[in-house]
């Protein structure tokens, strides 16, 4: 099956530092990369949407400036917290289609903490 | 978007067969009913899909009704590793998933 891996797996950071999550699909081109936040005990939210090679598309209320997604590859996504702040701790996810918007596959998460 | 309604929870036994609901009434023609599980602390993971028929695979099936407006997961036979959140989702064409709340599926040993 489809394998995405996300790495890192968990990151403690300082509150005003940057960090970079990348997401990678490992044995499948992925045209479309999507990246979502998941707060404890509720659902996963959608982030944004990344197509290769073109500017991702941001939901309504997350700041594009603020959370950094390049998909340079057919293969590869980053998402980069810049100037993190304790608000900004959450479970992110990311997920890859290779065909647009059909089925997904989930990358395991990445647990942020801003102290 | 057309909306899923879930239980939020439900359990069941370890070996037992397992029939989670989905109601989605305002499903259009060309909705296709997708199925994800996410076990804690990882990301979710695909499960089944389908349209109109009924679908099998190695992890489950997908009952769906003759009118759409609901559908099933069966689980066949549940393990422990089969506790996990379940996310029932309409997804057409080229739009985003949309994750509701989902059923907290307990299995008791």
């Amino acid at each position: 099956g489809a394998v995405v891996s996300q790495h890192p797996s968990w990151v403690i950071c300082k509150s005003g530092t940057s960090v970079k999550i990348e997401c990678r699909s490992l044995d499948f081109q992925a045209t479309t990369m999507f990246w979502y936040r998941q707060f404890p005990k509720q659902s996963l939210m959608l982030m944004a949407t990344s197509n290769e090679g073109s500017k991702a598309t941001y939901e309504q209320g997350v700041e594009k400036d603020k959370f950094l997604i390049n998909h340079a590859s057919l293969t590869l996504s980053t998402l980069t917290v810049t100037s993190a702040h304790p608000e900004d701790s959450s479970f992110y996810i990311c997920s890859a289609s290779s065909w647009g918007f059909g089925t997904q596959y989930f990358g395991p998460g990445t647990r942020l903490t801003v102290l | 978007d057309a909306k899923t309604t879930q239980p939020n929870s439900m359990e069941s036994n370890e070996e037992e067969p397992v029939h989670l609901p989905c109601n989605h009434s305002t499903i259009s023609g060309t909705d296709y009913i997708h199925w994800y599980r996410q076990l804690p602390s990882q990301g979710p993971e695909y499960v089944i899909h389908g349209l109109t028929s009924n679908v099998n695979n190695r992890m489950a099936s997908l009952a769906i009704a003759e009118d759409r407006k609901s559908s099933t997961l069966i689980l066949h036979r549940a393990t422990l590793r089969d506790a996990a959140v379940y996310y029932c989702i309409l997804i057409q064409g080229a739009q985003k998933l949309v994750f509701g709340q989902g059923t907290r599926l307990t299995i008791n040993p």
